[in-house]
């Protein structure tokens, strides 16, 4: 099956500092989901990109299919950026493979 | 309205006990998901329902019974459980199978087994 493997591990910032978390999968995919998961155990949906580059404020994720990457970008990081992001591609037609994540501390 | 539930948020139970996870949601998916999550770890998938019948089982230990009782609900009833199945449970929920990937979660539920 696919494999997805998210680097750093661990990142952490200062406040309103720029950042790159990065996702790397095994197989050619068609969509990759990128999540925050709060320090609650939320785990919000980001983006849904099945290509190209997407944006939400102070956010944008960038996937590159063919090279099988994707990368989310978070512009001036605030400490509500803090939890882990997880990027998950499709594993099947019903399944979702997560990568281990990206734990990310914003500090004051 | 991209929102799923779960109740209870947290659940604490005796290795003697039957309890039961609810998830619900109104926005008309037909593809339903229940995942296991333990600490600093990815979460694991248990069980898929599609158009309310069970069409993955992740080789999930029986003591985890899944229910679809209708299309906006989703069940997971817990037997004789393990403290090592001590974990956040999450519920998901997608348009249906032939559609979009994209999964919604729900907020989780806590449970501790004692």
């Amino acid at each position: 099956g696919i494999q997805v493997e998210q680097s750093p591990p661990d990142l952490i910032l200062q406040e309103g500092a720029n950042s790159t978390l990065r996702c790397n999968f095994s197989d050619s995919v068609n969509n990759l989901q990128w999540f925050h998961q709060n320090p609650w155990g939320q785990l919000i949906n980001l983006f849904y990109i099945p290509s190209g580059t997407k944006q939400n404020g102070r956010l944008s994720a960038t996937t590159v299919a063919t090279e099988r990457y994707s990368l989310l970008y978070i512009s001036s990081s605030q400490t509500t950026d803090s939890g882990v992001y997880f990027c998950a591609p499709p594993g099947g037609s019903e399944k979702l493979v997560f990568g281990k994540g990206t734990k990310l501390t914003v500090n004051p | 309205d991209t929102e799923v539930t779960q109740t209870p948020k947290h659940l604490v139970m005796g290795m003697t006990n039957k309890k039961s996870l609810k998830c619900e949601q109104h926005m008309g998916h037909r593809a339903m998901y229940w995942y296991k999550q333990k600490a600093k770890k990815p979460p694991e998938l248990m069980f898929v329902y599609s158009y309310e019948k069970l069409s993955i089982n992740e080789s999930v230990p029986s003591r985890f019974s899944p229910e679809c009782p209708n299309s906006s609900l989703l069940n997971l009833h817990l037997h004789a459980l393990q403290p090592e199945d001590s974990a956040l449970y999450l519920c998901a929920s997608r348009i249906g199978p032939n559609f979009s990937y994209e999964q919604y979660f729900g907020p989780g539920t806590r449970l501790t087994v004692t």
